[in-house]
């Protein structure tokens, strides 16, 4: 069964880091496309990096320089690690990946809480 | 403040069709194909619906999706009451370098 897991979330203080894993199992294809979208809870989505190619990575605005993107094809790991950590990060993280494009994501996970606060 | 612009809320009664809305600008609809995700109360998203009209194979064909010039529209037909969820249309901006979302619309099965 192709399933996607997410782990690494929790609570922090403001200007603190964390990283954030999600293990990819039970897939048949190469998965070339990996986001990161978190949800504040009880808001909408909000699509937050995305790593495709091996090395070409894209970040929203509100993360750039913050967060950073990478995965471990030998683990079918993905990685987020993010820095200087602020009230307004807090969300469930959702890895999402595509094996065709980098434009949609047809497997999501089941989301981890970040939560930053004093 | 979403890029992508949707209605709040919609709903409909059983066996109804329904029809939510999405627009944006020509960096993103107007140029590339939409994607709608459903996301069930408690669950994380679902692809829906993927190149604008398309439906993975596991997803009925009550649902459909359109697009025309910088707006797309998602249509259900034969309402029921497992449709009650909220709905998300996104694509990728070509000016961003990334997905936008749209704001996200609660659909209620009366």
């Amino acid at each position: 069964e192709e399933q996607l897991v997410e782990s690494g979330g929790g609570l922090v203080q403001p200007g603190g880091s964390l990283r954030l894993s999600c293990a990819a199992s039970g897939f048949s294809v190469s998965i070339d496309y990996m986001n990161w979208v978190r949800q504040v809870p009880g808001k909408g989505l909000e699509w937050v990096s995305i790593i495709y190619s091996g090395t070409i990575t894209y970040y929203a605005d509100s993360v750039k320089g913050r967060f950073t993107i990478s995965r471990d094809n030998s683990k079918n790991t993905l990685y987020l690690q993010m820095n200087s950590l602020r009230p307004e990060d807090t969300a469930v993280y959702y890895c999402a990946i595509d094996t065709h494009s980098r434009e949609r994501a047809d497997h999501w996970g089941q989301g981890t809480l970040v939560t930053v606060s004093s | 403040q979403s890029v992508l612009t949707q209605p709040p809320s919609a709903s409909g009664t059983p066996g109804q069709r329904v029809t939510i809305s999405c627009s944006g600008s020509s960096s993103n609809i107007g140029s590339k194909t939409v994607n709608w995700y459903q996301q069930l109360p408690g669950t994380a998203p679902k692809l829906l619906i993927y190149n604008s009209n398309q439906r993975p194979s596991r997803v009925p064909d009550r649902f459909s999706g359109s697009k025309s010039g910088t707006s797309a529209s998602l249509a259900i037909s034969g309402l029921q009451s497992e449709d009650e969820a909220d709905y998300y249309c996104a694509t990728w901006d070509d000016s961003l370098n990334g997905w936008v979302f749209g704001g996200g619309t609660k659909l209620t099965v009366l």
